[in-house]
């Protein structure tokens, strides 16, 4: 079936720091993939999406790259704030019938200045 | 553009009574999600509508858990009888079409315990 495994948290970093959350994903075919994040007594959104191999998602300083070799949708962000402690969620849709998201565990980012 | 309203935010019951929680999507929205997230994990589809009509309820415990979307728009999700192990999130999401790479818009969600 399909599944999303994501690194453990929480991930602690200082202000400024690179962040890297690790995301894998087990599917058939080609499926969508999305990083959605929760901030402190918020919905989930979305952060950012690809739905192809090699796409790149970007939004606010954050990317991903879809990599179908290593089956990966890592998270990564150059210059990490405050502003971005959350909690993330990598998840995925699979490539046929209705869009049925499925979310990996979560992780934890605490960001201290 | 008005976000996924869900009602209540809170909701405190204790464990053999019933429950009910409401969802109105976006405006447009054909796809309507219910999802439990139990804390410390990722949340889980329930049921999916398209419209009024169920596309997918593999996960949902139909012994207790029952969801209704009449008329296409605003859905209600029931738990009759509540267990304890029903203390959770639940997250109502819509998209536009329900497609493949379809963004889903989730709502704040509500917080049940069951005591």
């Amino acid at each position: 079936g399909n599944s999303v495994t994501q690194m453990e948290g929480p991930v602690t970093l200082s202000e400024e720091a690179f962040l890297t959350i690790n995301c894998t994903y087990t599917a058939t075919g080609y499926p969508s993939l999305f990083w959605y994040v929760q901030y402190p007594g918020e919905g989930l959104q979305l952060l950012l999406k690809a739905t192809k191999a090699d796409d790149k998602g970007s939004n606010k300083g954050f990317e991903a790259t879809y990599r179908k070799e290593t089956t990966s949708f890592h998270l990564e962000k150059g210059s990490v704030q405050v502003s971005d402690s959350a909690v993330y969620f990598c998840a995925l849709t699979p490539n046929t019938g209705f869009q049925k998201l499925v979310f990996g565990t979560g992780t934890r980012l605490l960001v201290s200045p | 553009e008005a976000g996924v309203a869900q009602s209540p935010r809170y909701k405190i019951i204790e464990k053999r009574q019933s429950v009910a929680f409401w969802c109105n999507p976006i405006s447009g929205h054909a796809t309507l999600y219910w999802y439990q997230q139990i804390l410390g994990q990722g949340p889980k589809l329930l049921i999916q509508f398209q419209n009024n009509g169920v596309v997918d309820d593999s996960q949902l415990p139909k012994d207790r858990f029952s969801a209704e979307r009449l008329k296409g728009v605003d859905s209600t999700l029931k738990i009759q009888p509540a267990k304890l192990e029903d203390s959770a999130v639940y997250l109502c999401a819509s998209s536009l079409d329900g497609q493949t790479g379809a963004e889903a818009f989730f709502g704040q969600g509500t917080r049940l315990t069951v005591v």
